[in-house]
């Protein structure tokens, strides 16, 4: 069975402060793992998605990393408007299912403090 | 502008009551699904559809129906044998049938019920 794990599952940052938020996975082959952010009251927004270990994607204060068994999400001098929670999640490579179905873990909550 | 509409926003229930949560793309996308999320828990797949007519159960399909009449939309019913039904229910879909490379799901703005 497919599992993520976010970690920490909260965190609350000063401006500026530089912080990682980790996402551990087990999967059976790993089609794709995705980043996305989601802010109080609305649906999930979609960052990057990351297809094989070493790979790197950047956006603005953003960075996603991925290894074998971990992604990072490295979030460099961040500002209250990247308050939000993230969420990783992991597609298998299809048992013959169909679908695109994705296994989500349950988020990190992060605030960004002026 | 392209996306998902979802309603209504908020959906109030009684107990023994069935209720529709309405999704709408205008993306062209061929897959569409229903996940359900619950504070402290990772979104759960309800049920997704690849193709019109054709729909397929996800994890937690017991006490929610689904149909699939159009391209365009995705309705999902609650029905009274879900036996908890409060939660924040987002719509998705994607361009791809889960075929070679991952596909991104884009998302509507949600649905929240709440049984009274």
């Amino acid at each position: 069975e497919d599992q993520v794990t976010q970690s920490p599952e909260a965190l609350r940052l000063q401006e500026g402060e530089s912080s990682s938020l980790n996402c551990s996975y087990t999967v059976s082959g790993l089609r794709g793992l995705f980043w996305y952010r989601q802010d109080p009251g609305k649906g999930p927004e979609f960052l990057f998605t990351l297809y094989s270990a070493g790979e790197e994607k950047e956006k603005e204060r953003l960075k996603a990393t991925l290894t074998k068994k971990e992604s990072f999400l490295h979030i460099t001098a961040p500002k209250p408007e990247d308050s939000a929670t993230y969420l990783c999640a992991v597609q298998a490579v299809s048992r013959g299912g169909g679908g695109n179905k994705l296994t989500f873990g349950t988020g990190t909550q992060l605030k960004v403090e002026l | 502008d392209g996306g998902i509409t979802q309603s209504p926003k908020y959906l109030f229930r009684k107990e023994g009551q069935n209720v529709t949560l309405s999704c709408e793309q205008n993306l062209n996308h061929d897959a569409m699904y229903w996940y359900r999320q619950d504070p402290g828990q990772g979104l759960r797949l309800i049920y997704y559809s690849q193709i019109v007519n054709d729909f397929q159960k996800g994890d937690i399909a017991e006490g929610y129906s689904v149909s699939r009449e159009k391209k365009e939309s995705f309705p999902l019913t609650v029905t009274s044998a879900q036996k908890n039904p409060t939660a924040f229910y987002l719509c998705a879909s994607t361009s791809g049938r889960g075929g070679s490379g991952a596909n991104v799901l884009t998302f509507g703005a949600g649905s929240r019920l709440t049984v009274l």
